[in-house]
């Protein structure tokens, strides 16, 4: 069955450094998504992309948080300087062609960022 | 502003009974609502959804019941199974925004962690 996958699974970095979180979508998705869990709360939207733009962010999509599919495959989520309360859990997730009554997420199995 | 509201946030049932997830909403304009297991350390696994112009949807041993008018909705699972045990995230989104953009992003409760005891 397709799935969505994501590296690392774990990324150790220094607050002010910048990192990169990479997915790969499942292969006939056109619709991807960034979501995140930080510790105890609950999973958050950040931003949906599709026809390689930017669809809809949250509040927490500030400007140091950017997404892009460079090679059409990779999927990835880039901080430019993080900060410690970004440390969370990211999720991406993908779905198929708009449906007016279907919306199924499939999400990948995260990435556990931790900002030191 | 929780959108999204699931109150209990553990739910201890016995295995072969019946296990009751509940998960209210605000936002009238959601019209579609998605049932999401998760176990430590693994992404969301989609389980059950729902759209706003039904009442109930039945999969296996899992139902979804909506109940527009209250903006609540739960899942019931039936017999409930030890390999249940996890937590069970209720989401809602806006479909009918989708006229083919991306929206439909999914405004997720806190979760309820159900364990089911042999």
């Amino acid at each position: 069955e397709p799935e969505v996958t994501q590296t690392p699974s774990h990324q150790v970095t220094q607050m002010g450094q910048e990192v990169i979180l990479r997915c790969v979508p499942i292969s006939n998705h056109l619709y991807f998504y960034w979501y995140r869990q930080i510790l105890g709360q609950k999973v958050e939207f950040l931003v949906s992309f599709y026809n390689n733009e930017i669809s809809e962010k949250s509040e927490i999509f500030d400007d140091q948080f950017s997404v892009e599919r460079p090679d059409g495959s990779n999927f990835t989520l880039k901080i430019r300087s993080t900060k410690l309360e970004d440390s969370a859990m990211y999720f991406c997730a993908t779905r198929d062609i708009p449906n007016f009554t279907y919306n199924e997420q499939f999400f990948g199995p995260g990435t556990r960022l931790t900002v030191l | 502003d929780q959108q999204v509201k699931q109150n209990s946030p553990s739910l201890s049932v016995q295995e072969g009974r019946i296990s009751i997830l509940n998960c209210d909403y605000t936002n009238s304009m959601f019209d579609y609502f998605l049932w999401y297991k998760k176990y430590p350390a693994e992404g969301p696994t989609f389980l059950i959804s729902i759209s706003s112009i039904k009442d109930k949807n039945e999969d296996g041993r899992f139902t979804v019941f909506l109940n527009k008018s209250a903006k609540h909705l739960s899942l019931h699972i039936v017999p409930s199974q030890p390999g249940d045990s996890a937590v069970y995230f209720c989401a809602a989104s806006e479909c009918g925004r989708d006229y083919g953009g991306s929206q439909g992003n999914l405004i997720f409760g806190k979760g309820t962690k159900l364990s089911v005891k042999p």
